[in-house]
């Protein structure tokens, strides 16, 4: 089955740089991979998520860029802010056809702290 | 959009008790429900992936027998964690995924944390 490598494990930035948490999948077949957010005692927030069709995708702060020959990609989060502090997965997915049924693989986590 | 609620929120249960739990798509119809678990600093594991109307598929490692999923309606997926033991504290998260085609974004509920006395 698939398997998801993140890293790194605790990421510790001063406010306003740039953070970048990157993964890597195992099996080709995946073609969706999300990125979520989860802060402490909730469920997980999907912030960006990006398709095999693409290389790259950004949202304001977030940018996520994906290598499929290689097998990985990665979070990008700039000007980086107090709020971001939570533990982010990065997870794949071989979709919501077939027989998976959109059952997705997720990383080890990781926990930004960003400091004032 | 995609909210996802669980309910309760927080349950405390004697060991040996049955302790259900719901999770409810409130503004789209969920035709694949997923329920994790999660341990402290851990990531999330897949139970099981429930589909609308037929029998759950469980991760391998699962108790079917501990852990009984009913999905009887797009909107709503249930776990009941059967005979509760301390080693079944736990957060246990649902999600649930759009049936339309092409639309692989799980949604998932804020959790529900179990504790077992």
């Amino acid at each position: 089955g698939e398997n998801v490598e993140q890293h790194p494990s605790t990421l510790s930035v001063q406010e306003g740089d740039s953070a970048v948490i990157k993964c890597t999948y195992s099996d080709s077949a995946s073609n969706y991979f999300p990125w979520y957010k989860q802060e402490l005692g909730k469920g997980p927030q999907l912030i960006i998520d990006i398709r095999s069709n693409v290389g790259e995708k950004k949202d304001q702060r977030i940018a996520v860029t994906l290598n499929k020959t290689a097998k990985h990609f990665s979070l990008h989060i700039t000007e980086t802010q107090p709020e971001d502090s939570a533990v982010y997965f990065c997870a794949a997915s071989m979709g919501a056809g077939g027989t998976s049924y959109g059952k997705l693989t997720f990383g080890q986590g990781t926990i930004l702290t960003v400091h004032p | 959009g995609a909210v996802v609620s669980q309910h309760p929120s927080r349950v405390i249960c004697k060991s040996g008790t049955s302790v259900k739990i719901e999770c409810r798509s409130l503004d789209f119809q969920a035709t694949t429900m997923f329920w994790y678990r999660q341990f402290p600093k851990q990531s999330l594991m897949l139970m099981a992936t429930s589909n609308e109307g037929s029998k759950a598929t469980y991760e391998q490692g699962v108790e079917k027998d501990k852990f009984l999923i009913n999905h009887a309606s797009l909107t709503l997926s249930t776990l009941t964690v059967t005979s509760a033991h301390p080693e079944d504290s736990s957060f246990y998260i649902c999600s649930g995924l759009a049936g339309r085609l092409g639309t692989d974004t799980q949604y998932f509920g804020p959790g529900t944390r179990l504790t077992v006395l």
